[in-house]
């Protein structure tokens, strides 16, 4: 069974900039949650993807969007970088049985992050 | 709103010494909830979990209970390893607008020493 990855480890961006960070789901995962987690704090809900689709959103700005894709992987983009967007991006993969609305199943499993800091 | 609070830390321990990081909640209706914990580098790893009140949640010696009366999920370990060192994360799961997702406290270090 394949766990959880995340691609890049380590990212450094200038403020302004724009990034995507990967992830690819465990394998029968079929839901997508982001979050992040700043230095010396708990990990923060971005969104969740369920069949494609936003499925749930957290207190974050729009210039935070993601994508989710046919073999449930996902995407995290960040637009116009600001220095407060440095942190641990977690991605975490869970599955939700066909039929449901997505985003019921309560356990779910992280991968080892992306460390983004913004200069 | 649904929220999670846990004692400050760093939690400093000698070697098999007994440990407790409190953990308290404010949800309402029945939460599920966890405990994960971060080693140095890494993500979050689940360390236990309980769904309902009165449930226990047991893995690598760790313990919790569901507590509803006192919106409580203290972690407990009778004999703590030098290799248990990270950080705790307490963490609950609600559905909430049609969707999951974990709110976690602000995590407790722990810290044991041979």
């Amino acid at each position: 069974e394949t766990g959880v990855t995340q691609s890049p480890t380590h990212l450094i961006k200038t403020r302004g900039q724009q990034v995507t960070l990967r992830c690819s789901s465990q394998s029968g995962h079929n839901t997508v949650s982001w979050y992040q987690q700043a230095l010396g704090q708990g990990p923060q809900f971005i969104f969740q993807y369920y069949r494609e689709e936003e499925n749930g959103r957290g207190n974050f700005p729009p210039r935070f969007s993601g994508l989710q894709f046919p073999n449930y992987s996902s995407e995290l983009n960040v637009n116009a970088l600001e220095l407060d967007d440095s942190a641990l991006y977690l991605c975490a993969s869970s599955y939700d049985p066909p039929g449901s609305s997505g985003g019921i199943s309560y356990e779910q499993y992280f991968g080892p992050g992306t460390r983004l800091t913004v200069t | 709103g649904n929220s999670v609070t846990q004692m400050e830390g760093p939690v400093t321990l000698s070697e098999e010494a007994f440990l407790t990081i409190n953990c308290t909640y404010t949800a309402t209706g029945y939460p599920s909830l966890f405990w994960y914990v971060q080693y140095p580098g890494e993500g979050l790893q689940l360390l236990l979990k309980a769904t309902k009140a009165d449930d226990k949640g047991s893995n690598k010696g760790f313990e919790a209970t569901y507590r509803k009366e006192t919106t409580s999920f203290h972690l407990e370990k009778g004999s703590v390893q030098v290799s248990d060192s990270a950080v705790y994360f307490c963490a609950l799961s609600k559905v909430s607008g049609g969707y999951n997702k974990l709110i976690f406290g602000a995590g407790t270090r722990l810290a044991v020493h041979p």
